[in-house]
């Protein structure tokens, strides 16, 4: 069955230097992948996906995904953090179904320290 | 553009009370979901719905029943909530098939407190 592995319950940067939120993931077919960003006490904010195509995916806010086949990996990065970036970001996978839905990670919070 | 709005946005109720949480979006999107937000499990889909009279039970679905009676609504019924109901539920839609490439767009969420 697919699933998303986020290994990191928190990753913590300074604002300036870059950032990295990793993921990884298992699925028997192409990978249907997305990264959504939760503020507190609101709902989750779609970022980026990455459906075929080139391996580096750009999507808001200055973000940006790099695909991995080889090692099933789909990480979030960005090369300039901002203290404003801090929040809880979830990578997921769409199901192998036909279903549309989403399987998540269980989350990354993302500490940005000025 | 109303989106997708969920109420109510914050519920306290008692164990064994019924509780409903209301879904409502404006996108005519085929495809509705609910999850459930809790520390150390992310989101975990309780139901979905590919269209009107069509739902499918998710990864937790016991204790949750569902309906979709209009395009635009999609109810979650608690019929006799329980403590470990306790949580905050999400809401999301998504495109019509052929019409995107999946991504969910979520509501605000409904805070549940079952005491």
């Amino acid at each position: 069955a697919q699933s998303v592995a986020q290994p990191e319950d928190q990753v913590n940067v300074a604002e300036g230097n870059p950032l990295t939120v990793k993921c990884t993931y298992s699925v028997s077919g192409n990978p249907y992948l997305f990264w959504y960003v939760q503020y507190p006490n609101r709902g989750l904010q779609f970022l980026l996906k990455y459906i075929t195509g080139d391996n580096l995916v750009k999507g808001s806010y200055g973000f940006e995904a790099e695909f991995n086949k080889s090692q099933t990996s789909f990480h979030l990065k960005k090369p300039s953090a901002l203290v404003s970036d801090s929040a809880l970001y979830f990578c997921a996978v769409r199901g192998e179904d036909s279903s549309y839905k989403l399987i998540f990670g269980s989350g990354t919070r993302l500490l940005v320290r000025p | 553009d109303a989106g997708i709005t969920q109420s109510p946005r914050y519920k306290i109720t008692e164990t064994g009370r019924q509780v409903t949480l209301m879904c409502h979006q404006t996108w005519s999107h085929s495809y509705m979901f609910w999850y459930r937000q809790d520390l150390g499990h992310g989101l975990r889909l309780i139901y979905y719905s590919a269209a009107a009279d069509i739902t499918d039970k998710g990864e937790v679905p016991d204790g949750y029943v569902v309906s979709r009676s209009k395009t635009e609504n999609f109810p979650l019924t608690l019929e006799s909530a329980t403590r470990s109901q306790t949580s905050v539920y999400f809401c999301a839609s998504s495109f019509r098939p052929g019409g995107g490439t999946g991504e969910l767009f979520f509501g605000e969420g409904s805070r549940l407190t079952v005491l």
